[in-house]
């Protein structure tokens, strides 16, 4: 099915260690987004991209880095995990055109012990 | 200033009536998008209905419609005839400005429940 595909699903981490959030879109879309959903607070974007090879901060970005070296994946690396990065991660994928709205993967939920 | 406001923590619903959930935004950019997504038990997103600041009429997709009051910067979503399986949390997300950026601003979410 054409989507957002994220990898993994769920991951414990212990304090200070790294790991790398994948996001694989198949839509060709020019524009993705990571965000992390906190209970109570929504999603927080913590960085975007506007195109192969561009990134850009959103919201919430300390802690966090992202790279883009092709169009269809968009990766969110934690180099340091502290407890408080202990969420729900959502990458997200969007063309152009609103009216088909954003589609989203289906969440990482990451915990930091 | 939060850019999107969801007053209703929780609703809830009997089946088979309506509800509606409210939704409120600032922005001073004259171009922009109003979003509903759903977010079931299970954690998935799930894209409900789109408005455009520009257009005439409100959006409607099958059981959803978005009351939008521009004057008042509302987008209330309005759900008819419940069914059980519209138990979840909803989120109102706005997209600003014509520019490269594109990313939405979500509210804090309402959680309905429907009962049976």
């Amino acid at each position: 099915n054409a989507g957002v595909t994220q990898t993994p699903k769920f991951r414990v981490l212990k304090t200070g260690q790294s790991m790398t959030l994948l996001c694989a879109q198949d839509m060709n879309h020019e524009y993705m987004y990571w965000y992390r959903q906190d209970p109570g607070m929504g999603l927080r974007l913590i960085h975007y991209s506007v195109g192969e090879g561009t990134t850009a901060k959103g919201e919430v970005p300390d802690g966090y880095n992202v790279s883009r070296l092709k169009k269809q994946n968009f990766l969110l690396g934690l180099e340091s995990a502290a407890p408080s990065q202990t969420s729900v991660y959502f990458c997200a994928s969007s063309s152009h055109r609103d009216r088909d709205g954003y589609t989203f993967g289906s969440g990482t939920r990451l915990t930091v012990v | 200033a939060q850019k999107i406001t969801q007053t209703q923590p929780g609703m809830f619903v009997q089946e088979k009536e309506a509800v509606t959930l409210d939704c409120t935004y600032d922005t001073s950019d004259p171009s922009y998008g109003l979003f509903w997504y759903k977010q079931p038990s299970s954690g998935e997103m799930i894209f409900l209905i789109y408005q455009g600041s520009y257009d005439q009429q409100n959006a409607t997709e099958g059981r959803y419609s978005l009351n939008f009051q521009k004057a008042r910067k509302s987008a209330n979503l309005v759900i008819s005839a419940s069914q059980l399986g519209d138990s979840a949390m909803y989120f109102c997300a706005m997209r600003e400005g014509p520019g490269s950026a594109r990313q939405l601003t979500f509210g804090s979410g309402t959680q309905l429940t429907v009962l049976p």
